[in-house]
């Protein structure tokens, strides 16, 4: 079936450094590859997208290029602000075993802090 | 103001006792889900639904009911809760079944003891 799997966290980073968090997938056929975040007391919300290899989704200044050949879309940002403090999950979409179409699976989320 | 709304936000009940968590979302849209989510497994599906009348298990359905009667609202039915589902609800919708992008709501923090 579909897994996706982030790296550990938590990851603490001062202001205006550069962040990456890993993500690499498991799918058959060709998934969708999400990007969400949940600020603290609040629900999930999409950062970003990209639907097929090669493709680069980028929203608020970060980034994420689907990458077939290496099962990645790993999470990028050249400069964090504290505001970006939140938990990051990685998803994919696709079918699994021909059930859940649409369905959407998520990685087990890396807590981001930053501090000033 | 497009949004899914749950309710109640914080909840704590006994084992056994019946619950009903709420969800109602404003966007007419077709899909609706609701996860649970859990510290070191990220969010797992538990059942989902693409249109009215119409709903499947997830990943982790069991000690779980849902129900589609009108397409904007979705509840979460737990008959005899246990401890064991002690956790962060999230129920979430899409336009289409095959429109990825999903709005979630605000969360039900539920405790059983």
């Amino acid at each position: 079936g579909n897994s996706v799997t982030q790296m550990e966290g938590p990851v603490t980073l001062s202001e205006e450094a550069f962040l990456t968090i890993n993500c690499t997938y498991t799918a058959t056929g060709y998934p969708s590859l999400f990007w969400y975040v949940q600020y603290p007391g609040e629900g999930l919300q999409l950062l970003l997208k990209a639907t097929k290899a090669d493709d680069k989704g980028s929203n608020k200044g970060f980034e994420a290029t689907y990458r077939k050949e290496t099962t990645s879309f790993h999470l990028e940002k050249g400069s964090v602000q504290v505001s970006d403090s939140a938990v990051y999950f990685c998803a994919l979409s696709g079918r699994a075993g021909g059930t859940s179409y649409g369905k959407l699976t998520f990685g087990q989320g890396t807590i981001l802090t930053v501090h000033p | 103001e497009a949004q899914v709304t749950q309710n109640p936000r914080y909840l704590i009940t006994v084992t056994g006792k019946k619950l009903t968590v709420t969800c109602s979302q404003n966007m007419n849209h077709e899909y609706m889900s609701w996860y649970r989510q859990d510290p070191g497994l990220g969010l797992r599906q538990i059942y989902y639904s693409m249109n009215v009348e119409v709903t499947d298990k997830g990943d982790v359905p069991e000690g779980y009911k849902v129900s589609r009667k009108e397409k904007r609202n979705f509840p979460l039915i737990l008959e005899s809760p246990s401890p064991n589902q002690t956790s962060l609800y999230f129920c979430a919708s899409s336009l289409r079944p095959t429109n990825e992008k999903l709005f979630f709501g605000s969360g039900t923090q539920l405790s059983v003891l």
